[in-house]
């Protein structure tokens, strides 16, 4: 399977716990974006890598939420000290550099926090 | 930042030719239109983009007027499992925050 692969698909937590997902993109593609969507919206831009940079971040990443994409390879999305607020899929998707707006997008990491 | 209307749901039969239409006044020069669905709990996934008149693949097709402030996603001969959510995003390139999702039409296909 060549696509972008996301681990965990599912985690429960509870409430103040610390948790890392992981994103595999597209061997090839040099963007990587994280998204949280929640029940009945749209996905909601976090954060976007360009290689190893990290070009943009949202306002919704507040300080408890960091990513990294070392080598410019896979990329980790950490929250600390989870509240219940942060219950929501979290998606990642790559692209290549001069493709217009065509992301590809992992089957996501659905987070519960209790 | 360019924002996008477009209707919260629709019916439609099997078989049926769905029109789904965004509408984008403050869309920029160097802006594409970029349609994708969703299924339940999965990630969305690229249908079609555009920046003028018709674009047409194996899928769907968009039609784009002159003044660029509106598209129409059409899917020909619609089954079951075209039920979805469809999202229309107005966006460069050059900037990933400017690739926004906004609430989608849900698609349902009745048999």
């Amino acid at each position: 399977d060549t696509g972008v692969s996301q681990d965990p698909r599912h985690k429960i937590t509870k409430r103040g716990q610390n948790v890392t997902f992981r994103c595999d993109p597209i061997s090839e593609h040099n963007r990587l974006y994280w998204y949280r969507q929640t029940l009945g919206q749209g996905p909601e831009f976090l954060t976007y890598f360009q290689n190893e940079a990290q070009l943009e971040k949202s306002r919704l990443l507040s300080d408890r939420f960091s990513a990294e994409r070392p080598k410019g390879s896979f990329s980790t999305l950490e929250i600390q000290r989870t509240e219940q607020g942060d219950s929501a899929m979290y998606l990642c998707a790559s692209s290549l550099l001069g493709v217009t707006n065509e992301q590809f997008f992992g089957p996501g990491t659905r987070l519960t926090v209790l | 930042l360019a924002k996008t209307t477009q209707p919260i749901s629709m019916d439609s039969y099997e078989g049926q030719e769905v029109n789904i239409t965004c509408s984008h006044n403050n869309i920029a020069t160097n802006d594409y239109i970029t349609w994708y669905q969703q299924f339940p709990s999965q990630g969305p996934r690229f249908i079609i983009q555009g920046y003028k008149t018709k674009v047409t693949n194996e899928v769907a097709s968009l039609f784009i007027p002159a003044d660029r402030k509106s598209s129409t996603l059409s899917l020909p001969r619609v089954s079951l499992s075209d039920t979805a959510v469809y999202y229309c995003l107005v966006g460069s390139s050059g900037s990933a925050r400017q690739l926004t999702f906004g609430s989608g039409t849900q698609l349902t296909v009745l048999p």
